[in-house]
């Protein structure tokens, strides 16, 4: 079975600095993870994904995310906040490499960035 | 990516009536997936919709109330029976695709926010 926990359902953060959304996984298989970016009234936008390739993942919009499977981890972050990141951030677990596996969804967290 | 279109965006229905939304992908996939969303909360994954065979549903979903439709390798419905306010929610429909450069993800539609009334 898999499942992801996102810690902190609120993060709140001054314009410019350092964004950290936490996530952390479970999964009898090798996992492949991912983080989602909603915003108000859309559809969800891939914001990068997990795929053993590398830990450090770099995805779009400047964020990036490193897999720690010593800590079951894949925390995503942005050394530099922008207005424009304020929106729900959701990490997400499949067991599949070429998705043809459900995608379990963690609980979300909502970011806010203040001027 | 696969790009898809779903519709309707949004709809205010009377409880006790259904709503059939519907998922067009610009490429055939062989795997569909239904998802819920509902008010401020994450997703959750209502069935799996391959072509040719029944949905496969998760716990707490039955066909009875979420029949899905798999016509073809590029089309699916999701029709939402018997309303009540209770299934207020954004119901979102996703495949997996090639993003790019090799890289897998799944890609999903905008959304359709169902008011029930």
């Amino acid at each position: 079975a898999q499942s992801v926990t996102q810690l902190g359902s609120h993060v709140s953060v001054s314009e410019g600095a350092l964004v950290l959304l936490r996530c952390n996984y479970s999964s009898s298989v090798p996992p492949y993870l991912f983080w989602y970016v909603q915003y108000p009234n859309q559809g969800l936008q891939l914001l990068l994904k997990y795929t053993s390739a590398a830990t450090l993942v770099k995805g779009i919009n400047g964020f990036e995310a490193e897999f720690k499977k010593s800590e079951t981890s894949f925390h995503l972050t942005k050394p530099s906040a922008h207005m424009s990141d304020a929106a729900e951030y959701f990490c997400a677990v499949s067991a599949s490499r070429y998705n043809t596996d459900k995608l379990i969804f963690g609980t979300g967290t909502r970011l806010q960035v203040f001027p | 990516s696969a790009v898809i279109s779903q519709k309707p965006s949004r709809d205010i229905c009377q409880r006790g009536t259904s709503l059939t939304i519907q998922c067009q992908v610009d490429s055939q996939v062989t795997m569909m997936f239904w998802y819920r969303q509902q008010p401020g909360q994450s997703l959750t994954l209502i069935a799996t919709a391959n072509q040719g065979s029944e949905a496969t549903y998760e716990s707490g979903f039955v066909i009875d109330k979420f029949p899905i439709s798999r016509p073809n390798l590029t089309f699916s419905t999701l029709t939402v029976s018997n309303m009540s306010p209770e299934d207020s929610s954004i119901y979102l429909c996703s495949v997996g695709s090639n993003v790019g450069t090799g890289v897998y993800g799944y890609t999903f539609g905008s959304g359709t926010r169902l008011t029930v009334v």
